[in-house]
């Protein structure tokens, strides 16, 4: 069964370093997206790609963060310079369409900031 | 923007019993409702979903529930097993692509 796939599982980083976390969307999918889980808390929306563009971003997603796809199968989200509130777990989903039918969530890679 | 809430945050029940998780959305311009189920640490994955011009959708021990004019929707798992004890987030959209979720719902199921 086709499935996301994302690196990495855990990264433990200093405030202030550059992130990259790493997604493998779906292979037929065009749609692509990140979310992120602060822990105990609810599944928020960063932002959604799609024809290598962002097509929706939500408050959270500021100048400290940025997507691309720089291949035709990776879809990455880039950190600046973290911040302690940015620990949480991160969720890479895709998706077929917007009014096509569900998004399917990666495992997550959990990002600690110290 | 949308606003999801969903009660309970938790919730026990034994084996074999019903189970009954609700959400209300505030955008009545949503018409995606789906239903997630995410075990320790997994990503979310979805277990059922709904559209708005549909009251109601079974499939197997789970059934899904819309009132559009109230506004909530509900999440029903029958003849609960351990196996069900996760976490249930619902969500709600306009299409298929920016999901709001809920806080979620710790279900454990004792044997």
């Amino acid at each position: 069964e086709p499935e996301v796939t994302q690196t990495p599982s855990h990264q433990v980083t200093q405030m202030g370093q550059e992130v990259i976390l790493r997604c493998v969307p779906i292979s037929n999918h065009l749609y692509f997206y990140w979310y992120r889980q602060i822990l105990g808390q609810k599944v928020e929306f960063l932002v959604s790609f799609y024809n290598n563009e962002i097509s929706e971003k939500s408050e959270i997603f500021d100048d400290q963060f940025s997507v691309e796809r720089p291949d035709g199968s990776n879809f990455t989200l880039k950190i600046r310079s973290t911040k302690l509130e940015d620990s949480a777990m991160y969720f890479c989903a895709s998706g077929t369409g917007p009014n096509t039918g569900e998004l399917f969530f990666g495992e997550g890679s959990r990002l600690t900031v110290l | 923007g949308e606003n999801v809430e969903q009660h309970p945050s938790t919730l026990s029940v034994q084996e074999g019993d019903s189970a009954v998780i609700k959400c209300t959305y505030s955008d009545s311009a949503s018409n995606y409702f789906p239903w997630y189920k995410q075990e320790l640490g997994k990503g979310p994955q979805l277990i059922i979903d709904i559209r708005s011009n549909v009251g109601e959708k079974k499939d197997q021990r789970i059934a899904v529930t819309l009132n559009k004019t109230a506004k909530h929707f509900s999440l029903h798992i029958t003849e609960t097993q351990p196996e069900d004890s996760a976490v249930y987030f619902c969500a709600a959209s306009k299409g298929y692509s920016t999901l709001t979720f809920g806080k979620g719902t710790m279900l454990l199921v004792s044997p």
